[in-house]
């Protein structure tokens, strides 16, 4: 099973401070890496599929990208209503997926 | 727009069984991929499975394989998952997602609300 390592466990910020949370794969994932938000009692949103591509909907400020062994969310300058739940998810290993455990980004 | 809407959860003892049933509209269901993704209290997200568009395939986490079975009814554009021998561990919200593309499996672009199953004695 391809673990995926997510940190910090939490980041402090303020509004528009810039926002960098990172995945790691025990494993290559091939680029097949996703990024969820999900809002307490909320769905999971899809932000970013395949490493960097935006879904539909999704403001610029939210990007994606790789160095190394890290995948990265990038959230450029921080909105009110980004202060939630990220997580990660590979579908390299098909048909097993795994999610990461998620970085809370928490007001500071 | 697109509309995902669980339904059957509850509370159920271990061992017994329960149906859950998410209701689609807003597209073509009978051309995209299902997914069920659960979230224990507190916890992250568990893959739990996915059906092929046409139910010709189906595939299973390790932790549910041999109890839960996914079906649908591309006529009523439903979804099902039926879980048998339920276990404490397999307490938590299942959502239903669809597929980002038709016609194969990529990413869960579009999820339900989720319905919550509580396995208590």
């Amino acid at each position: 099973e391809i673990v995926l390592t997510q940190s910090p466990a939490t980041l402090s910020l303020s509004p528009g401070e810039r926002a960098t949370l990172f995945c790691r794969a025990s494993q290559t994932v091939s680029g097949y890496i996703a990024w969820f938000q999900q809002k307490p009692a909320q769905a999971p949103r899809l932000l970013i599929y395949d490493t960097s591509n935006r879904a539909t909907g999704v403001p610029a400020r939210f990007s994606g990208s790789v160095s190394g062994t890290d995948f990265i969310l990038t959230i450029s300058s921080l909105e009110p209503e980004d202060f939630a739940v990220y997580y990660c998810q590979q579908r390299s290993s098909w048909p097993s997926w795994t999610f990461g455990q998620g970085t809370k980004v928490e007001m500071k | 727009q697109v509309q995902l809407v669980e339904s059957g959860g509850g509370v159920v003892q271990p061992g017994r069984s329960l149906r859950l049933s998410c209701a689609a509209s807003g597209f073509s269901f009978n051309n995209y991929v299902m997914h069920w993704v659960r979230q224990a209290p507190g916890k992250g997200l568990e893959w739990v499975g996915t059906i092929w568009y046409d139910g010709s395939n189906k595939y299973y986490a390790d932790s549910v394989r041999g109890r839960f079975t996914i079906s649908r009814d591309n006529s009523k554009s439903t979804l099902y998952l039926e879980m048998n021998s339920l276990r404490a561990d397999d307490t938590a919200v299942y959502y239903c997602a669809r597929d980002l593309y038709r016609h194969s499996s990529s990413w869960c672009d579009y999820w339900g609300q989720g319905t919550l199953v509580t396995v208590s004695s």
